[in-house]
């Protein structure tokens, strides 16, 4: 049963840390997004990952987050410093390129950050 | 601005009982998806529609694209507990893989 897998699956923190947050995509899959989602803005792209490169960052704060795809079976989104309002859940998924794409999510990793 | 409303956001009923839930933008989508939410875990993906007036069916789920691809909707006959979940509705605009989500319906069925 092949799933994407997030670790952490949850994260306290204090204020200024570095957060790193880590994602293995469904062997074969070949795009992958990461989102945040919270009770206020619900779910968010971050970033959008196709053939490992970044095609969309767009919806990413570029002053503190990162993300990378140092393999094809790794994807991470990185938070440098980590500040309270970044307290959310960041769900990473995974697809296939080619028409109408059908995104498999992971578990997710539940960040607070105090 | 939430391009995608849905309503309501909570939705609390008995066991049995039938539901509609909506999902509505003044946006056109190319097209729309349907995703429930369990505690702890990501969305799963349920239909997808791409053609105005679209109607699909998944065993008990009804789902259906507005003729002028701006809304959507969703009919749970004789709800079960199992169907308890967050319902998200998510558009697409031209590039396929920029989803816009809806917040979301809280559904919970009663035993």
């Amino acid at each position: 049963d092949a799933r994407v897998t997030q670790t952490p699956r949850h994260k306290v923190t204090e204020m200024g840390q570095e957060v790193t947050m880590r994602c293995q995509p469904i062997l074969g899959h070949n795009t992958v997004f990461w989102y945040r989602q919270t009770m206020m803005q619900g779910l968010e792209l971050l970033a959008y990952f196709r053939n490992r490169a970044p095609l969309d960052d767009s919806g990413m704060p570029k002053d503190r987050f990162s993300a990378e795809m140092p393999d094809a079976t790794l994807a991470t989104l990185k938070i440098q410093p980590s500040e309270p309002r970044d307290s959310a859940v960041y769900f990473c998924a995974s697809g296939l390129q080619g028409g109408m794409e059908t995104q498999y999510f992971g578990p997710g990793t539940r960040l607070l950050v105090l | 601005t939430q391009l995608l409303e849905q309503s309501p956001q909570f939705l609390s009923i008995q066991e049995g009982e039938n539901l509609t839930v909506y999902c509505n933008s003044s946006s056109v989508f190319s097209s729309l998806q349907w995703y429930r939410q369990e505690p702890g875990e990501g969305p799963v993906l349920l239909v997808t529609v791409v053609t105005g007036g679209e109607v699909k069916k998944l065993k008990r789920l009804t789902f259906q694209f507005g003729d002028a691809r701006k809304d959507s909707s969703l009919h749970i006959t004789a709800a079960q507990p199992g169907d308890t979940g967050l319902y998200l509705c998510a558009g697409a605009r031209g590039s396929n893989y920029k989803l816009t989500f809806g917040k979301g319906t809280l559904l919970t069925v009663n035993p």
